[in-house]
């Protein structure tokens, strides 16, 4: 099995409003990724999570906060976003980062729109 | 830096002709090679991968693809496509190097004709 669950699947908030994003793999998978993807584009890396430690966060606003509760959860807490923010956000796990070459499974991600 | 250049935006094939999509990359190591296909507002889903080995690499939904490092390709090969196969498809390169952070190209979306 290599699902990667992610709720919601759409979520529409206001600039003002706190709102998160959840994602979810039981494949024992011990990294963790967050990837924004606006239209028409590729997916872009927004944070690494490593034995839950976060160990990437590709200068991501600090409007945008990850957390890693445990190996099989990963959120997205979301405050104060602002229009340009709309996008698919894609959550993704793999085995690991260290060692030898990973797989990336992604979630079918959450459609988040700003207003 | 790595990087990937997938020159085609956008390819129109007919149902049931064969398909090829370029794949060109920049990695600096031991490249690993990856497609993955998006259908219209969903997840990425794995169509094959090349770590080391067999050049030829087999895949879900009757997709190939070969890895050639004198010309640093991977392209995504399927023999007869079918209208199933309209998405949008991303080559990607990861490794050691890289802390296995995958770098995306742009990008090419398939259209099938009846």
């Amino acid at each position: 099995d290599t699902e990667v669950t992610q709720t919601p699947k759409h979520l529409v908030m206001g600039m003002t409003n706190k709102k998160s994003l959840k994602c979810e793999q039981h494949m024992g998978h011990r990294a963790m990724y967050w990837y924004k993807q606006k239209a028409k584009k590729p997916p872009e890396l927004m944070f690494v999570y490593s034995y839950e430690k976060l160990s990437i966060n590709e200068s991501v606003p600090s409007r945008f906060s990850p957390e890693c509760p445990n190996s099989s959860l990963l959120n997205l807490h979301l405050h104060a976003l602002q229009p340009e923010d709309s996008a698919l956000y894609l959550c993704a796990s793999s085995q690991d980062v260290t060692g030898g070459p990973e797989t990336q499974y992604f979630g079918p991600g959450t459609r988040l729109l700003v207003l | 830096a790595q990087s990937v250049t997938q020159p085609d935006i956008h390819i129109t094939v007919s149902e049931g002709a064969s398909l090829e999509l370029r794949c060109n990359y920049s990695y600096g190591a031991t490249p690993y090679l990856f497609w993955y296909v998006q259908s219209p507002g969903q997840g990425l889903q794995l169509l094959l991968k090349y770590f080391s080995g067999d050049t030829l690499v087999q895949g879900i939904k009757g997709f190939e693809a070969e890895f050639k490092r004198s010309q640093s390709s991977f392209n995504l090969r399927k023999p007869s496509v079918h209208w199933s196969d309209a998405a949008e498809y991303f080559c990607a390169v990861g490794g050691k190097a890289a802390g296995n952070k995958l770098t995306f190209g742009g990008g090419t979306r398939v259209l099938v004709k009846p």
